[in-house]
């Protein structure tokens, strides 16, 4: 497709299992982004990508997230021993090189029930 | 205080008013992005600026560098445009976002 994708678009999970979390950024594009956005909140900053390397993962709440992007294009995040605070929109976005245009995915919904 | 600032964070309109959201933000800055956001969650990107004006049929975004602020407006607005609209400042590898201006356009 042209756009970013994610998959899924809609995931429940019980609290403590594992998920994974897919992001198809848009062919060339080389920065990737990943951003979470609670319920009533504007989203917040978790990963960025410049290639196949985290660039900045200074926004990961906390050990049991992790993000990889081994090609440099999918990438995944994986969030370990799932929590209901982890309930959220995730959204991802990629651009062509750090200073131009971003394009966003629809996200993935999260419930952690 | 957050880096990203918006106003109004709700606003009302009916069918055909011009209306206006603000932004305004204490980082630097490498682009701004206007984005909206339906309900379910996607995410659609209006504008990328990093100065001056653009408009794109019946939105129009503007931005003042040294005042830090941004607006976007809507012409004859429709129930359709009624969405989340979300003011997001770009700054190296970062977006800072906005909490959303959420939009009802009435009939």
């Amino acid at each position: 497709g042209a756009g970013v994708s994610q998959t899924p678009s809609n995931k429940v999970t019980e609290k403590g299992k594992y998920v994974e979390l897919r992001c198809d950024p848009i062919s060339g594009h080389t920065a990737l982004y990943w951003y979470r956005q609670s319920l009533g909140q504007g989203p917040e900053f978790l990963i960025y990508f410049q290639g196949t390397g985290a660039a900045d993962d200074s926004g990961l709440p906390n050990d049991r997230f992790f993000a990889v992007r081994p090609e440099g294009s999918v990438s995944t995040l994986k969030i370990q021993r799932t929590e209901r605070g982890d309930s959220a929109v995730y959204l991802c976005a990629s651009s062509l090189a750090l200073n131009t245009e971003a394009f966003f995915g629809q996200g993935t919904r999260l419930t952690v029930v | 205080k957050n880096e990203v600032e918006q106003s109004p964070q709700n606003l009302t309109a009916q069918e055909g008013e011009f209306i206006t959201i603000n932004c305004s933000y204490s980082v630097g800055i490498s682009a701004l992005h206007w984005l909206q956001q339906h309900p379910g969650g996607g995410i659609v990107s209006l504008f990328m600026l990093s100065s001056g004006k653009k408009k794109h049929g019946r939105l129009i975004a503007t931005i003042n560098i040294q005042e830090k602020h941004s607006s976007l407006h809507i012409t004859a607005s429709h129930p359709r445009d009624s969405a989340v609209y979300i003011c997001a400042v770009r700054f190296l590898n970062k977006f800072y976002f906005g909490s959303g201006t959420k939009l009802n356009v009435k009939p």
